[in-house]
């Protein structure tokens, strides 16, 4: 079946440096979605990226769909403590179902 | 105030018996999931409905069961049978109405310890 994994598994930065976060799939996707988890919470979607290379900017974060549609990165620059948390990307195929990711732990300190 | 809800948000229960969480959504949604979460782990899929009446298993579906007898809710039952079942369940929905995967909106979810 489908499979989708993320790197690193973890990262701790300081404020104001940046961050990415690199997600693959073992298959083709028709689209991808990002969501974030606060400790403690549920996940909230950030974003969808359909076309093959798009790219898609909210404030400080970058994403991107690869051009064979089977792997996505998010970039945030000059990172805050707001932006602890775990992202997790998601992968849509042919079904209606989306395959997550296995998340990227961001710890960001003062 | 639109959402969906889960209840309750912390649940014990004694190993060997079975145990049934809410989910309700009044998001007029068609489609509904239900996920598993572990500890440091990400999301895993264990049901899904895109209509009423209807439900197809996901990737963990051993041991649990679910119904969606109304397009609102959709009850995740953890069964005897499922081996390992503390964790952290999650129930989202979508519109559900292109066919392929959109959007989720997640609940709060529900934390299952069985003792």
């Amino acid at each position: 079946g489908q499979q989708v994994m993320q790197i690193p598994q973890y990262q701790h930065v300081q404020e104001g440096e940046d961050f990415t976060t690199y997600c693959n799939s073992s298959t083709t996707l028709s689209n991808i979605q990002w969501y974030k988890q606060r400790p403690g919470g549920h996940p909230v979607f950030l974003i969808q990226l359909v076309k093959s290379g798009e790219v898609k900017k909210q404030k400080r974060l970058t994403f991107q769909f690869g051009e064979a549609k089977k792997n996505s990165s998010l970039h945030i620059t000059a990172t805050q403590t707001t932006d602890v948390g775990t992202y997790f990307c998601a992968g849509a195929g042919t079904a209606s179902k989306l395959t997550f990711g296995t998340g990227t732990r961001l710890q960001v300190t003062l | 105030d639109g959402g969906i809800t889960q209840s309750p948000k912390y649940l014990f229960r004694k190993e060997g018996q079975n145990v049934t969480l809410s989910c309700e959504q009044n998001l007029n949604h068609d489609a509904m999931y239900w996920y598993r979460q572990d500890p440091g782990q990400g999301l895993r899929l264990i049901y899904y409905s895109q209509i009423v009446n209807d439900f197809q298993k996901g990737d963990i579906a051993e041991g649990y069961s679910v119904s969606r007898e109304k397009k609102e809710s959709f009850p995740l039952t953890v069964t005897s049978a499922q081996k390992n079942p503390t964790a952290f369940y999650l129930c989202a929905s979508s519109m559900g109405t292109s066919g392929r995967a959109d959007t989720q909106y997640f609940g709060p979810g529900t934390r299952l310890t069985v003792l």
